[in-house]
């Protein structure tokens, strides 16, 4: 089954840039999606499409998506922006079709 | 405003059942792909089971056999039937809806936990 690799946690300070990696065998051909999920909270969707913001996500949340690895960039950090963060793909490597999640990266803002 | 709201979670012994729902609103269920997603406590996010529009249903490997999702259209609901449950079920359960093909989850549900225990 297809794994996708993040690390555990990423440290910046106010005003900074971020960047969270998720990495997977030729990510690069598959569509990535990004959630931030605060504490108690259910997860809300900040990019789709390797690089598309939903309405409402302020334009510092960036991605990117080639060979092995999509990156999700913050920049100009915020303390608000503290919180876990998700990639996913769609896999169809398999005969069934099924959904994979990074492990999560716990942004830290200093 | 489009939204879900899950509900069902509880307390449950090992080897019981439970039928979780999660009713849309802003939305037709039937006409999306559907999913359920679980947490559990201080883990990940795990995908769990998917049905299209076409009524095709997929699980994952953890829990097929022992899950069912399914949907009622006149209620605009979606459901899961959890059988044989296990300490390691114990998550936060969230239904979302499948956004595209390939897609991503928005909206989520607030989620309903359930607890596996003696």
């Amino acid at each position: 089954s297809y794994v996708l690799t993040q690390p555990p946690s990423v440290s910046v300070a106010p005003g900074k840039t971020a960047r969270i990696t998720c990495g997977g065998n030729n990510i690069g051909s598959k569509s990535v999606h990004w959630y931030q999920q605060k504490p108690g909270q259910a997860p809300v969707l900040v990019i789709y499409y390797d690089s598309d913001r939903p309405s409402g996500i302020p334009e510092r949340f960036s991605g990117s998506n080639s060979g092995n690895t999509a990156t999700l960039t913050i920049s100009r950090v915020e303390a608000g922006d503290e919180a876990d963060y998700y990639c996913q793909v769609w896999d169809s490597s398999s005969d069934h079709p099924g959904v994979v999640f990074g492990g999560g990266t716990k942004l830290t803002v200093l | 405003e489009v939204q879900l709201v899950e509900s069902g979670g509880g307390l449950i012994q090992p080897g019981g059942s439970l039928r979780l729902s999660c009713a849309a609103s802003g939305f037709t269920v039937s006409s999306n792909y559907m999913s359920w997603v679980r947490q559990a406590p201080g883990k990940g996010l795990e995908w769990v089971s998917v049905i299209y529009s076409g009524g095709s249903t997929y699980y994952a490997d953890s829990v097929k056999g022992r899950f069912t999702i399914s949907r009622d259209n006149s209620k605009n609901t979606l459901y899961l039937q959890m059988n044989s449950l296990r300490a390691e079920d114990t998550a936060v359960y969230y239904c979302a809806r499948v956004v595209s093909v390939a897609g991503w989850f928005d909206p989520w549900g607030q989620g309903t936990l359930v607890t596996v225990s003696s």
